[in-house]
C-alpha cells in the first residue's frame, strides 16, 4: 500500500534559518505530492504540491521538488519566520484506473517551532 | 480562498449521547472526506463519498456513520458516544477524481466525558 514517512518533530529553528523538512512516499503508481500546513486551532491549508516527476511546488517561499529516483519531496524554505510556526503535513494521492483517489495518505506531521 | 464549513467547532458532551457533526461546502465538489485526527497530530480517513447517495469507508473503521443526500452537505453521526471518540474530525472536499486537491474545513474538537 502508499505510505508517507517524514521526519519527527518538533523542530526548533530561530528566526531566518534554512529549513528542511525530509519526507519520502511509497506508491504503486504514479501518485501527486502535496505539502499541508496546518496552524493552531486549524484545518488543514494546502501549501503547495506537484503532480509529476521533476516538477517543483512552490508558495509563500516554500519550495519541494517531486524526485521519482529517490521517492522524496523534501519542504526547503530558505528563512523561516515565527509565523511559519505550525505543524507540517506531506501527503499523497494516487488516482486509479477507473476509479478516483480515495484520499489523501499523510505522513504523521512535523511540528515546526520557530523561536524569535 | 476554499469555502468549507464545519460545526460545531467545539463540543463537550457526556457518554451516550448522539452528536452530528455538520460539514458543508459551497464549491459544488463532487468528492468529500472525513479524517479523524488524534492528539498526535496522524490524519486518519474515515469515511468519504464520490457524490450524491454514495458513501465509502476509509483506511480506518469508526463506529460513526455519513449520509450523503445533497453535493453540499455531508454530515458525520456518532449514535452513541464514548471517550474513546474524544477526537478532531476534519471534512475535505474535492472537485472531482481528476482534480485531487483536497480543501479542508476548519475542524470540530470532540471531547466525550
Amino acid at each position: 500500500g502508499n505510505s508517507v514517512t517524514q521526519m519527527e518533530g518538533p523542530v526548533t529553528l530561530s528566526e531566518e534559518a534554512f529549513l528542511t523538512i525530509n519526507c519520502t512516499y511509497t506508491a504503486t503508481g504514479y501518485p501527486s505530492l502535496f505539502w499541508y500546513v496546518q496552524y493552531p486551532g486549524e484545518g488543514l491549508q494546502l501549501l503547495l504540491k506537484a503532480t509529476k516527476a521533476d516538477d517543483k511546488g512552490s508558495n509563500k517561499g516554500f519550495e519541494a521538488t517531486y524526485r521519482k529516483e529517490t521517492t522524496s519531496f523534501h519542504l526547503e524554505k530558505g528563512s523561516v519566520q515565527v509565523s511559519d510556526s505550525a505543524v507540517y503535513f506531506c501527503a499523497l494521492s494516487e488516482s486509479y484506473s477507473g476509479g478516483g483517489a480515495d484520499g489523501l495518505t499523510f505522513g504523521k506531521g512535523t511540528h515546526l517551532i520557530i523561536q524569535p | 480562498e476554499a469555502d468549507i464549513y464545519q460545526t460545531p467547532r467545539y463540543l463537550v458532551i457526556g457518554t451516550g449521547k448522539k452528536i452530528t457533526l455538520e460539514c458543508s461546502q459551497t464549491m459544488g465538489h463532487d468528492k468529500m472526506y472525513w479524517y479523524q485526527q488524534d492528539p498526535g497530530m496522524e490524519l486518519h480517513l474515515i469515511h468519504y463519498s464520490y457524490g450524491v447517495n454514495s458513501t465509502e469507508k476509509g483506511d480506518l473503521s469508526s463506529e460513526s456513520t455519513v449520509s450523503r443526500i445533497r453535493t453540499e452537505h455531508f454530515p458525520l453521526t456518532l449514535e452513541s458516544a464514548r471517550p474513546s471518540h474524544t477526537s478532531q474530525y476534519l471534512c475535505a472536499s474535492s472537485e472531482s477524481e481528476v482534480e485531487e486537491t483536497q480543501y479542508f474545513g476548519p475542524g470540530t474538537r470532540l471531547l466525550v466525558l
